[in-house]
């Protein structure tokens, strides 16, 4: 069965620059979140899309912005990348049902 | 507020046996999803169950089951027959924000070892 995408899978970037997450959602679901789960953390909702629409907004800085496209693939957008932003980033997908599957997760580490 | 609590940080089975992983959780609202997932050391996030409040049964997926005891605002993972490979991070998450639409929120996680 087809699961979440994401890529990169890994990512380096130094303070100050920008990064680009994506995620492609299994095919037919209609909501994709975004979670960041820092070192030893538990996962925090960042944002998530309905149908392309941004439906709900969490923890997520200012710094970071996120869309969702007509194909249904996600990015997350990270500028001014600081030390803290060092984590796992998980894209996870539903369809108006029960689970929440996640992607495998991006591991960003700034330098 | 809604919340949900993981008081077990760490834990050790023998392999085959039983194991049970406590979750509490904290929500005014009537209509809500609870969900475990197992996080291995490789990262992924791996559902494993789900129990919706109105549920009448409790829920099992082979090994896993959800012991729902909905008065205690309680929902604890057991995995039966213990084996090496259960040996990760077990995470609990409540669906909030309404909908089927809402996003997860999780607990601290329980460690979860392994003896063979």
């Amino acid at each position: 069965a087809a699961g979440v995408i994401q890529s990169p899978r890994h990512l380096i970037k130094e303070k100050r620059e920008t990064a680009t997450l994506k995620c492609y959602p299994i095919p037919r679901h209609d909501t994709v979140y975004w979670y960041q789960q820092g070192p030893g953390q538990d996962p925090q909702f960042l944002i998530s899309f309905y149908e392309k629409m941004q439906s709900d907004k969490g923890s997520i800085p200012d710094r970071f912005s996120a869309q969702q496209f007509s194909d249904y693939h996600s990015e997350l957008n990270m500028s001014s990348l600081e030390l803290g932003d060092s984590a796992l980033y998980f894209c996870a997908s539903s369809l108006a049902s029960n689970e929440q599957f996640f992607g495998p997760g991006t591991r960003l580490t700034v330098l | 507020a809604q919340k949900i609590t993981q008081t077990q940080p760490g834990m050790f089975v023998q392999e085959k046996e039983a194991v049970t992983l406590d979750c509490t959780y904290d929500t005014s609202d009537q209509s809500y999803g609870l969900f475990w997932y197992k996080q291995p050391s490789s990262g992924e996030m791996i559902f494993l169950i789900y129990q919706g409040s109105y549920d009448e049964q409790n829920a099992t997926e082979g090994r896993y089951s959800l012991n729902f005891q909905k008065a205690r605002k309680s929902a604890n993972l057991v995995i039966s027959a213990s084996q090496l490979g259960d040996s990760a991070m077990y995470f609990c998450a409540m669906r909030v924000n309404g909908g089927s639409q809402g996003n997860l929120i999780f607990g601290k996680g329980t460690k979860l070892s392994v003896k063979p």
